[in-house]
């Protein structure tokens, strides 16, 4: 069956340093999301991406943030400068259609820890 | 205003009962409806997807639309304690676009052996 793989599982790093993680979408799948949950709390909307731009963006996704789908596989989440406060779990998500017939699936997910 | 609403339980259930979930949304134009389920630490799984008003069922599970009611149901029959997890409504939100899915805060759901 066809899944949604996230790169790295977990990953430490230091406050202020650049994170990339990434996330292999369903083949045939044309909208991809990002997703974050903080430990004991909501999933939350981060971000939707379409035909190489970004269509929605909450405003959780300020400027230290950015998306890309670098070639025709991956796609990307960058947070360019960490904080204590982003330490959570990132889910990447990617979906057939937005109609009503669009499942949503999700990966396993990316445990970000900044120290 | 919050948008996509859930009781958080937890909700406890013996084995072998109905367990019943609700959900309910603010965006009166919203058209389609996801439960997932969560385990700890998990992301989040993709159980039922409804659009259309009434009942689906999948197995154990039917979900119930009603939109004029703004309402989202879920009910597991047969309860199992691998049902026991956190389980998450979300909702296409209209607002902005079809492309958004926001989520409830979830149920916490505890089957009883």
């Amino acid at each position: 069956e066809p899944e949604v793989t996230q790169t790295p599982s977990h990953q430490v790093t230091q406050m202020g340093q650049e994170v990339i993680l990434r996330c292999v979408p369903i083949s045939n799948h044309l909208y991809f999301y990002w997703y974050r949950q903080i430990l004991g709390q909501k999933v939350e909307f981060l971000v939707s991406f379409y035909n190489n731009e970004i269509s929605e963006k909450s405003e959780i996704f300020d400027d230290q943030f950015s998306v890309e789908r670098p070639d025709g596989s991956n796609f990307t989440l960058k947070i360019r400068s960490t904080k204590l406060e982003d330490s959570a779990m990132y889910f990447c998500a990617s979906r057939r259609t937005i109609f009503e017939t669009g499942e949503l699936f999700f990966g396993e997910g990316s445990r970000l820890t900044v120290l | 205003q919050k948008e996509v609403e859930q009781n958080s339980g937890p909700l406890s259930v013996p084995e072998g009962a109905i367990a019943s979930l609700n959900c309910t949304y603010s965006d009166r134009g919203s058209q389609s409806f996801f439960w997932y389920r969560q385990y700890s630490g998990k992301s989040p799984e993709l159980i039922m997807f409804i659009y259309s008003n009434g009942d689906k069922e999948d197995g154990r599970f039917t979900a119930q639309l009603n939109k004029a009611s703004q309402y989202v149901s879920l009910l597991i029959r047969d309860s199992q304690p691998s049902d026991s997890a956190t389980y998450l409504c979300a909702v296409n939100d209209q607002k902005t676009s079809y492309d958004k899915v926001i989520f409830g805060p979830g149920t916490s759901l505890s089957v009883i052996p």
